[in-house]
């Protein structure tokens, strides 16, 4: 399978910015993912990347991709602490369309 | 319009027992997932369904077997459950690029 890396955990005060970085393994035609997963609850997309754009703006979500190095970031601006969750990176392949290849997930911690 | 629905939302069983998990989407969604997630290790796929009638093994799928019932529904069956299968299972559908996840069902093996 794909390999999806992500750090396990940030911590940053509200109103920061946050920055959660993946890493991926490289293939054609891909699409990349953001969930985020709230304790108890299951993940919900919060945004996506085609492989052939190398920035995509969503209110106060910035998502970066580096193809060169094979690495995407979510850029969360004046973070809340109702950002608190964990964060996963995703990828699938056009190839395989049917499967997603998941990172472990990064936990985001908001201090007041 | 409830999107995935996943049933039970909790289980406590025993080593040996066997138990179904079942998930329906009303989405009209030709593909349908089964992923289980453990702590540091992300979600791993268990088995997928591309369309009704036809299932495929995914990364993890020991110790699991798979039943796509109709378009809407696709269960997941333990037959004999161990604690290595203690963990939070999600079931997923997918169109286009996006996929949609259901609440997750806790499960514990003791």
């Amino acid at each position: 399978g794909e390999d999806v890396e992500q750090s396990l955990f940030l911590s940053v005060r509200e109103g920061d910015s946050s920055v959660i970085n993946c890493t991926y393994t490289d293939s054609s035609s891909t699409y990349l993912y953001w969930y985020k997963q709230e304790p108890g609850a299951g993940l919900q997309l919060l945004t996506y990347i085609f492989s052939n754009m190398d920035m995509k703006q969503d209110q106060r979500l910035t998502v970066l991709l580096n193809k060169k190095d094979k690495h995407l970031s979510l850029r969360i601006a004046d973070t809340q602490t109702g950002d608190s969750a964990i964060y996963f990176c995703a990828e699938s392949i056009r190839e395989d369309f049917n499967k997603f290849y998941f990172g472990s997930g990064t936990k985001l911690n908001v201090k007041p | 319009n409830a999107g995935v629905t996943q049933t039970p939302k909790f289980q406590v069983l025993k080593t040996g027992q066997s138990m179904t998990l079942q998930c329906a989407q009303d989405m009209n969604h030709n593909s349908m997932y089964w992923y289980r997630q453990d702590p540091g290790m992300g979600l791993r796929l268990i088995y997928y369904s591309a369309s009704e009638g036809t299932t495929d093994k995914g990364e993890v799928p020991n110790g699991y077997n798979v039943s796509r019932l109709n378009k809407r529904e696709f269960s997941l069956r333990l037959e004999s459950a161990a604690p290595s299968q203690t963990s939070v299972y999600f079931c997923a559908t997918y169109r286009g690029a996006e996929a949609f996840f259901g609440q997750g069902t806790r499960l514990t093996v003791v």
